[in-house]
């Protein structure tokens, strides 16, 4: 069964640009996660979803980043324009949604610069 | 909120030996899960291991370890036997039974050297 997919898995945009991640969860997983990593620190979620319902966005720069997850699968996540300080690694997590299996799985990432 | 903290930025340990990592977390939730994920520089995250709190045993994946403390809001990751591969970065994480929202620390760079 194919995992998390990720694209694509390096971007290089300059700043004011506008740019689209794309993630395609497990089948069947409910739950999606969008984080967003700097070098060397630990994931911050940006969105999670439940099936097409963006449950927690609380973290989310509204003022630049959009998401959105049509028919609670594919989920894309835009920024625009871009900063110098959006350039992290952007992860895409899926999960179940069940109790007993709450694992999440995380893609490849993509690592974008912006110059 | 939940926050979860990892205190050691980096360990090295020698091929063979034991490692331990350790994470504290603070929250008012009763109930929840505890990971430990393993991200290597090829960069994709892989969980490692998972304690329900429920559950007073400590959980075990082969080599892999964990020791529980619900009291003390401690979950610690003991790596046995370490090897080559086990060089990553070690994330600790919290979820939240109610509405699975997974919150990370912020990382500890394990290097096991030969």
């Amino acid at each position: 069964e194919a995992g998390v997919v990720q694209s694509p898995r390096y971007k290089i945009i300059e700043k004011k640009q506008p740019v689209a991640f794309w993630c395609n969860p497990i089948s069947g997983h409910n739950t999606l996660y969008w984080y967003r990593q700097n070098l060397g620190q630990g994931p911050e979620l940006l969105i999670r979803y439940e099936n097409e319902e963006a449950v927690d966005d609380s973290q989310l720069p509204k003022d630049r980043f959009s998401a959105e997850r049509l028919k609670g699968v594919d989920s894309t996540l835009k920024i625009q324009p871009a900063e110098l300080g959006d350039s992290a690694v952007y992860l895409c997590a899926s999960s179940s949604g069940e109790p007993m299996n709450t694992e999440a799985f995380f893609g490849q990432g993509t690592r974008l610069t912006v110059v | 909120a939940q926050t979860v903290t990892q205190s050691q930025p980096e360990m090295s340990v020698q091929e063979a030996e034991t490692v331990t990592l350790s994470c504290t977390y603070d929250t008012s939730e009763s109930n929840y899960y505890l990971f430990w994920y393993k991200q290597p520089p090829s960069r994709q995250m892989i969980l490692v291991i998972r304690q329900e709190a429920y559950k007073q045993q400590n959980a075990t994946e082969n080599r892999f370890s964990v020791n529980f403390q619900k009291a003390a809001k401690s979950f610690s990751l003991k790596i046995s036997d370490s090897q080559l591969g086990d060089t990553a970065m070690y994330f600790c994480a919290f979820m939240k039974w109610s509405n699975y929202k997974l919150t990370f620390g912020k990382g500890t760079l394990l290097t096991v050297n030969p």
